[in-house]
């Protein structure tokens, strides 16, 4: 079965600083990975995703993932953080033997400080 | 719909009785989840309907807990007797089509606003 193990549950940065969010999943099968965001009082959005193809994914809002299959990762970052970044990040896997249902790591929360 | 819609939005209950919590996907996604989110924690994998398929009820937390879909649509989530512990945000989501299934889709869940549940 797959899960997700996500380092760090609060994570505070300076505005402008690179933000590093960390993922690591577990699959018997290759995965397909997601970053989802949920800001404050709202619900959970697609960040970036990734399937097949270019292991270096770019979502919205200037974020970005690197699969590496050798290190069972996908990181997120963000050269450059901003204030309305404050959120709480999900890293999910889809995919493993028996199904395709979607597993989500325990979340990380992105404080901003000015 | 436009989007993935729950309700009620919100459920203020007893310890002890029933609730019936709704999901109505978007039209013609054909995959359906529903996860739990107690507070300021991260989502816990429920249930999943895809398709005619049986469903996957491998993280109902007892059997208190059950849902039902009619078709590839409606959903309800049923909890039995409920108890504080159940007190959380049940949140739904569908998606097109599970990747691999059929290859046609990327696997995004788009998620409803929640059902939050609190019991007395």
């Amino acid at each position: 079965a797959q899960s997700v193990t996500q380092l760090g549950s609060h994570v505070s940065v300076s505005e402008g600083a690179l933000v590093l969010l960390r993922c690591n999943y577990s699959s018997s099968v290759p995965p397909y990975l997601f970053w989802y965001v949920q800001y404050p009082n709202q619900g959970l959005q697609l960040l970036l995703k990734y399937t097949t193809g270019a292991t270096l994914v770019k979502g919205i809002n200037g974020f970005e993932a690197e699969f590496k299959k050798s290190e069972t990762s996908f990181h997120l970052t963000k050269p450059s953080a901003h204030m309305s970044d404050a959120a709480e990040y999900f890293c999910a896997v889809m995919r493993g033997t028996g199904g395709f249902k979607t597993i989500f790591g325990a979340g990380t929360r992105l404080f901003v400080k000015a | 719909g436009a989007g993935v819609s729950q309700s009620p939005s919100n459920k203020v209950t007893e310890k002890g009785k029933d609730v019936e919590l709704r999901c109505d996907p978007i039209s013609g996604h054909t995959a359906l989840y529903w996860y739990r989110q107690r507070l300021g924690q991260g989502l816990e994998f429920l249930i999943y309907f895809q398709g005619n398929s049986a469903p996957d009820k491998s993280g109902l937390p007892s059997d208190r807990f059950s849902a039902e879909r009619t078709g590839e649509s409606v959903s309800t989530l049923t909890i039995q007797r409920t108890q504080q512990e159940d007190s959380a945000v049940y949140l739904c989501a569908s998606s097109l089509d599970s990747v691999g299934w059929t290859g046609a889709d990327t696997g995004e869940l788009f998620f409803g606003e929640g059902s939050r549940l609190t019991v007395l």
